[in-house]
């Protein structure tokens, strides 16, 4: 398996913009994660799913973001419209609920906005 | 409710020195504990887990036991190379429900002079 798969590697785009990032989890993982990780905050959880569904969006800053998991090989996070402060790489996880959940991460997706 | 609290960076030292990452935890139930690493310009990895208390997790001269009566899962390794520069982050894994949560703590970047 090539791993959990990110697209774009960079994004760079304006301000106002809509911006939207991708992921392919490993094949038969159950969970998907996105993560943010800046500077000043670190690692932030943004959103969660177990088989597709949410589970926890509580970590999503507010309603400019959102993300979705059509299938089980395929998810985006969506932010519209971009802000400068949502300059950050974001990373996409995956794991299996059996046994001990190892989270398997993507190379990220280094988002700036002008 | 649950957390991850590690020691803040950076963290320098000078090669063959002694390391030593501070990690403390929050949680209820018997969560499992991770170190993953994170090299510059990738994805965090996995780099030792344990999963009940006692446990030891090793891996590439990195150590680190579950102690369930200090709530710790400090990272240690008896002397390091340049090759270890990276952050490092402390997590554990939960299960909610019928969902388990990944949660990491802030990360520490270790610098290794030569």
């Amino acid at each position: 398996d090539a791993g959990v798969i990110q697209s774009p590697r960079h994004e760079v785009t304006e301000m106002g913009q809509e911006v939207t990032l991708r992921c392919k989890p490993i094949s038969g993982h159950d969970y998907l994660f996105w993560y943010r990780q800046t500077m000043m905050r670190g690692l932030e959880l943004l959103i969660y799913f177990n088989n597709n569904v949410p589970i926890d969006d509580s970590g999503m800053p507010e309603d400019r973001f959102s993300a979705k998991m059509p299938n089980a090989s395929f998810s985006t996070l969506k932010i519209q419209p971009s802000e400068p402060r949502d300059s950050a790489v974001y990373f996409c996880a995956s794991t299996v609920d059996r046994g001990v959940p190892e989270a398997f991460f993507g190379q990220g997706t280094r988002l700036t906005v002008v | 409710g649950d957390s991850v609290t590690q020691m803040e960076g950076p963290v320098t030292l000078s090669e063959e020195a002694f390391l030593t990452i501070n990690c403390t935890y929050t949680a209820t139930g018997y969560p499992s504990l991770f170190w993953y690493v994170q090299y510059p310009g990738e994805g965090l990895q996995l780099l030792l887990k344990a999963t009940k208390a006692d446990d030891k997790g090793s891996n590439k001269g990195f150590e680190a036991t579950y102690r369930k009566e200090t709530t710790s899962f400090h990272l240690e390794k008896g002397s390091v190379q340049v090759s270890d520069s990276a952050v490092y982050f402390c997590a554990l894994s939960v299960t909610y429900s019928s969902a388990s949560k990944i949660i990491f703590g802030s990360g520490t970047r270790l610098s290794i002079r030569p």
